[in-house]
């Protein structure tokens, strides 16, 4: 089973940018029956999802965040980030990346997430 | 209309059945699959049923999925003391071109 495991700073100023990293383990990121994506949780509420990327570079984007948010694949280092500029306090939240299972039907609107990291609470505070 | 709808609590008693609803549209759990998580306070979400009705291998039973069409539901059944979670339910959605996640239900076993 592989690991996902996400890592950046804990603490970003307002109007700067925040930038996380998810290292994939146990797994390729190239591999053609999954995307990989990015979902938040403010504090005490519901999850969001941010956007999902395929190895080939190919992304989708929350249209609420589109204009913010960048995911980038890097297949040599079998990981893939998160940056989103600039932040406001409520993009306080823990960040989770995860894994997309599309390998029963290979399209980005089927799958699940069968895989998530630990998380990472970031705070956007001066 | 690019939400699905979940009541925010439910409950029941060790033994019960317990449903959680999620409602959706056409452009949503209509022309899509359905998945739910399961997350307890603190950890990540994990996934409980997958592609409407599927359950991964380590999930018991106990626990059912649903979907007809712009609505999809959860059935756990035998409710244990450790069901007690927040469940969320997911669908890809045409119009906002992405995931859309229910709003979560939070379940106590009373």
């Amino acid at each position: 089973q592989p690991q996902l495991q996400e890592s950046g700073p804990g603490l970003v100023k307002p109007s700067e940018t925040l930038s996380l990293t998810c290292n994939v383990s146990g797994g390729s990121i190239s591999s053609r029956d999954f995307y990989w994506g990015w979902v938040r949780q403010p504090p005490g509420k519901g999850l969001e999802w941010i956007g999902s990327i395929y190895h080939s570079g190919r992304t989708y984007y929350n249209p609420s965040l589109n204009s913010r948010v960048t995911i980038n694949v890097e297949t040599s280092k079998n990981q893939f980030s998160l940056r989103l500029s600039p932040v406001t306090a409520t993009d306080t939240a823990v960040y989770y990346c995860a894994r997309r299972d599309i390998a029963a039907i290979p399209a980005a609107k089927t799958g699940w997430f069968d895989t998530w990291g630990q998380g990472t609470l970031v705070t956007v505070s001066s | 209309q690019s939400v699905l709808t979940q009541p925010p609590s439910a409950s029941g008693t060790p033994g019960q059945r317990v449903t959680i609803s999620c409602s959706g549209s056409n452009s949503n759990i209509g022309s899509s699959i359905v998945n739910w998580y399961q997350q307890f306070p603190g950890t990540a979400p994990k996934l409980l049923i997958y592609s409407n009705n599927q359950r991964p291998s380590r999930v018991p039973d106990r626990f059912s999925g649903s979907k007809s069409g712009t609505s999809a539901s959860l059935a756990i059944s035998g409710l244990q003391s450790e069901d007690e979670a927040d469940y969320y339910c997911a669908a890809w959605d045409d119009s906002l071109n992405g995931v859309l996640f229910g709003g979560g239900t939070k379940l106590t076993v009373l």
